[in-house]
């Protein structure tokens, strides 16, 4: 199974951006990046998902390097309720079957 | 993105018994669903695929005749924990993709455990 890696845990203060970054070595010419995030004692949730160009949404901005080996995801105002684990993970766009790894537990104070 | 629900959300069942776990789709018709297994303070683990009108694909290390799998409609897939012991104790969660969309919808989870 591809592998992603990411750390597992980050700290932000609230109205504050947080960029999770998120390494993807393996990756091949036709692997999507995706992210979700899972808040406590719920299913995950949909974020963004990218190829090869910066991706934003009204969740997020995927920033992707150009090498596609690396990514970063960015909450631009990180709020209470943004506080989740965030599963970075790289899928083939026809089978879409999610791999998920670790994750990175994000705090978000006050 | 879709709505997903699971029903049971919670059940606690004897060993030895078996339980019916949900997940309907229901804003969009899903042509395939997934089923996930999470373990307390672990991450999310893909047990099996599951296709309308076919069986399902098992991941492996996943026992297909003790978690039945049956995706009989567009809008409902149902996980049968067959002879359920308390190491089956967890999480399953399902998830729903529709035709060429990327991105999966996942339900709130059914937490089971066995006593």
């Amino acid at each position: 199974d591809a592998k992603t890696t990411q750390p597992n845990s980050m700290e932000s203060n609230e109205e504050e951006p947080v960029h999770l970054p998120c390494n993807h070595s393996t990756i091949s010419g036709t692997d999507y990046i995706h992210w979700y995030r899972q808040l406590p004692s719920q299913g995950p949730e949909y974020v963004i998902h990218g190829l090869t160009s910066n991706v934003n949404n009204r969740m997020a901005s995927l920033a992707i390097a150009e090498d596609r080996k690396s990514s970063t995801l960015i909450l631009h105002r990180a709020t209470l309720r943004d506080a989740a684990v965030y599963y970075c993970i790289q899928s083939k766009a026809a089978g879409n079957k999610l791999t998920f790894g670790g994750g990175t537990r994000v705090l978000v104070k006050p | 993105g879709a709505v997903v629900s699971q029903h049971p959300s919670w059940v606690i069942c004897k060993s030895g018994t078996s339980v019916k776990i949900e997940c309907r789709s229901l804003d969009f018709q899903a042509t395939t669903m997934f089923w996930y297994r999470q373990f307390p303070k672990q991450s999310l683990m893909l047990m099996a695929t599951s296709n309308e009108g076919s069986k399902a694909t098992y991941e492996q290390g996943v026992e297909k005749d003790k978690f039945l799998i049956n995706h009989a409609s567009l809008t409902l897939s149902t996980l049968t924990v067959t002879s359920a012991h308390p190491e089956d104790s967890s999480f399953y969660i399902c998830s729903v993709r529709a035709g060429n969309l990327y991105e999966q919808y996942f339900g709130p989870g059914t937490r089971l455990t066995v006593t």
